[in-house]
């Protein structure tokens, strides 16, 4: 099946810091991936949908300048944490549909980044 | 809107046990249904999937029933094992929004020996 890589799995970061985090689709090209963010014991909550070559668009509630996202190629898009706080913390989850099939089809997601803010 | 319901867990059987998990969903148009099994501390795999009424998705033992009439897409396993303890989400592509997920709110099974 397809894969999809996210770095880094884990990571702590002091507050007021940014933070990182990539998706990859290794073996297939995706114009659209989404962006999760999991609580403990809850599902998935979705962030943002990074598109490639344009501008992402964020759920309701969800700050665009906090959580910056950059899709600049088919196989790669970024999540930006940036200006950490505690309150940050969580499990950040990418997923990706394969450019060439149809919407209809599963998505594909990443193994998961847990961010500590201390 | 479209949207996923789970029947709450936590879920808690013997090994070997009966398995359902039932899932209902809302939606215009004929979404694709999925399956999603979460094991503690990663991402989400793919269990199975139904593209359209009446198709059943089935893998490693899971199965599931597109059924439109009953808008339900009920998980079952005949017999399940420890390594099934997991968090499984259900899920509906919505293609009026590009095919975005839309997820249930999960149900947490534990298997005991």
């Amino acid at each position: 099946g397809a894969v999809v890589s996210q770095h880094p799995s884990r990571v702590i970061c002091k507050s007021g810091t940014s933070v990182k985090i990539e998706c990859r689709s290794l073996d297939f090209q995706a114009t659209t991936m989404f962006w999760y963010r999991q609580f403990p014991k809850q599902s998935l909550m979705l962030m943002a949908t990074s598109n490639e070559g344009s501008k992402a668009t964020y759920e309701q509630g969800v700050e665009k300048d906090k959580f910056l996202i950059n899709h600049a190629s088919l196989t790669l898009s970024t999540l930006t944490v940036t200006s950490a706080h505690p309150e940050d913390s969580s499990f950040y989850i990418c997923s990706a549909r394969d450019i060439a099939e149809p919407l209809n089809t599963e998505a594909f997601f990443g193994q998961g980044t847990r961010l500590t803010v201390v | 809107g479209n949207s996923v319901t789970q029947m709450e867990g936590p879920v808690t059987l013997s090994e070997e046990a009966f398995l359902t998990i039932n899932c209902t969903y809302t939606a215009t148009g004929y979404p694709s249904l999925f399956w999603y099994v979460q094991y503690p501390g990663e991402g989400l795999q793919l269990l199975l999937k139904a593209t359209k009424a009446d198709d059943k998705g089935s893998n490693k033992g899971f199965e599931a029933t597109y059924r439109k009439e009953t808008t339900s897409f009920h998980l079952e396993k005949g017999s399940v094992q420890v390594s099934d303890s997991a968090v499984y989400f259900c899920a509906l592509s919505d293609l009026s929004q590009g095919g975005k997920l839309i997820f249930g709110q999960g149900t947490e099974l534990s298997v005991k020996p």
